[in-house]
């Protein structure tokens, strides 16, 4: 079992929106600097959210992160058929220093 | 932007020695980051395998430390891993990434390895 737990999947429709959850299942998760990364099987996973609320240059707003006690949450808006991939968080378990990054299940996103 | 691509064996027999490589084009291996490995076998989660800074400092998952050995080339323009002593539960798919603090910022494709007799 994954340190940080996402749902298997979601669904949505075009147009719609949709969140993933990701709880942290341990204490010394740093849920101040989770990443959220989109991920088409046989490509190369791409980072979409870093210190859990921020998002590179490159990636558009409708990808938004947020915190809600012992869950970060990836916010999807007015989805899009190329939205369907693999999400997956991330963080340090234990911290940088001393610790382990650790990675979600995953969750699988289709575009109904 | 720096693109990474993995390249291994595909397949490798039970108690051997895994070889990874990882080339890093667009870009030098950079003293601002991390070079990392993180593998995903069929059906799991991702696992972190560990990661090398190009002094030469390493970092590695405590679960599979006793077995795992990073380094840099001197070219800085590829960075390996090696994994002895593999078993069927090493199957994965592999991939190498560039990693800052807090962040994973690029990834290769992965390269799939299977460990069988």
């Amino acid at each position: 079992q994954s340190v940080l737990t996402q749902p298997p999947s979601v669904s949505a429709a075009p147009g719609q929106r949709v969140t993933i959850s990701c709880s942290a299942n341990s204490s010394n998760l740093d849920l101040d600097y989770v990443c959220w990364y989109q991920h088409v099987p046989g490509a190369a996973p791409t980072l979409l959210i870093y210190d859990t609320i921020k998002r590179p240059l490159r990636i558009p707003d409708r990808f938004s992160g947020s915190r809600s006690g012992t869950s970060v949450i990836l916010d999807i808006a007015g989805l899009q058929s190329g939205d369907e991939a693999n999400y997956f968080c991330g963080t340090w378990a234990g911290g940088p220093s001393v610790g382990r990054r650790v990675f979600g299940g995953g969750t699988k996103l289709t575009v109904l | 932007q720096v693109l990474l691509q993995e390249s291994g064996p595909g397949l490798i027999k039970p108690s051997e020695t895994l070889s990874l490589t990882c080339a890093v084009s667009g870009g030098s291996i950079t003293n601002s980051h991390w070079w990392s490995w993180v593998r995903q076998p069929p059906g799991k989660a991702l696992e972190w395998i560990g990661e090398i800074y190009p002094s030469g400092t390493t970092k590695y998952n405590p679960s599979l430390k006793s077995r795992v050995t990073m380094s840099v080339d001197n070219s800085k323009t590829q960075f390996s891993l090696k994994l002895s002593s593999v078993t069927a539960a090493d199957t994965a798919i592999y991939y190498c990434a560039r990693a800052g603090l807090f962040y994973m910022d690029s990834w290769g494709n992965g390269t799939t390895v299977t460990v069988s007799s």
